[in-house]
C-alpha cells in the first residue's frame, strides 16, 4: 500500500524560529515529490516540486529535500512568520502518475 | 494568468439528492483532475482527464459519481444520489503536462465545500 505520512500533525512555534516538516513514503519508486500549502477555505498552492533525479529545491525561505533511499522528504522554513501559518501537505507522484497526499501538518506561527 | 475556477464554492444538500460541480482549468492545460478532500485528510484523486479522455478513474465510486470533460476544457463532477459520507471539499486541478510528464506542477482551484445532511 502506497502511504505518505507527515509528522508532526500540528506544530506551534514562535515567530522567527526555523522549523522542519517531515514527510515519509513507503515506495521509493517515485517520479516527483511536491510540497503544497493550504490556507483555510482555500485550494492548494504548490510550493516546491522535486523531480526524482533531484535532491533538493529552494524558493526564498523554503528548502525541500528528497532522499529516495530512505523514503523521506523535509521542508525547511527559515525565519518563520505569522503569515506562514497554514496546513502543509506533501504528495508523491507514483508510477501511474497519481499524486498520493499525506494528511498534512498544521502550522501556527505565533507573533 | 487566471487560475483554476470552480463553482459553486459551497453547497448544502440532503442525502439522496443530486449535486453537480463545475471546473474551468487554466487555459492551455491538457490534464484535469478531480480530488476529494475529507476533513483532516489529504486530497484523494477521483478522476484524471487528458484532454477529453479519461486517464484514471479507478477511485471514482461509479455507482453514484460521474464526471465529464467536454471539448477538453471545462469539466463537471456529479453525485447522484449523495450520501452523508460524501461531505468533503471537492478540488479541481489542472496541469500543462500530459500523463507521463511528471515534472509539470498541478494547479488547484479553491474547491467546493459540500455538506450532505
Amino acid at each position: 500500500k502506497q502511504e505518505v505520512t507527515q509528522i508532526p500533525a500540528a506544530l506551534s512555534v514562535p515567530e522567527g524560529e526555523n522549523l522542519v516538516l517531515n514527510c515519509s513514503f513507503t515506495d521509493s519508486a517515485i517520479y516527483n515529490l511536491q510540497w503544497f500549502r493550504q490556507d483555510p477555505g482555500k485550494g492548494l498552492t504548490s510550493l516546491l516540486l522535486i523531480q526524482s533525479s533531484q535532491r533538493e529545491q529552494t524558493s526564498g525561505r523554503l528548502n525541500a529535500s528528497l532522499d529516495k533511499s530512505s523514503g523521506r522528504s523535509t521542508l525547511y522554513i527559515a525565519a518563520s512568520q505569522p503569515g506562514d501559518s497554514a496546513t502543509y501537505l506533501c504528495a508523491r507522484m507514483d508510477s501511474s502518475y497519481k499524486l498520493i497526499f499525506g494528511s498534512g501538518t498544521r502550522l501556527l506561527v505565533r507573533p | 494568468e487566471a487560475g483554476v475556477a470552480q463553482s459553486p464554492r459551497y453547497k448544502i444538500i440532503e442525502k439522496r439528492q443530486s449535486v453537480a460541480f463545475w471546473c474551468n482549468p487554466i487555459s492551455g492545460h491538457a490534464t484535469l483532475y478531480w480530488y476529494q478532500q475529507i476533513l483532516g485528510q489529504g486530497p484523494k484523486l477521483l478522476i484524471q482527464f487528458q484532454n477529453n479522455g479519461v486517464v484514471d478513474d479507478s477511485q471514482l465510486p461509479k455507482d453514484r459519481f460521474s464526471a465529464e470533460r467536454l471539448k477538453g476544457v471545462d469539466s463537471t463532477l456529479k453525485i447522484q444520489p449523495a450520501k452523508l459520507e460524501d461531505s468533503a471539499v471537492y478540488l479541481c486541478a489542472s496541469s500543462f503536462g500530459l500523463a507521463g510528464e511528471p515534472f509539470y506542477e498541478q494547479y488547484f482551484g479553491p474547491g467546493t465545500r459540500l455538506t450532505v445532511t
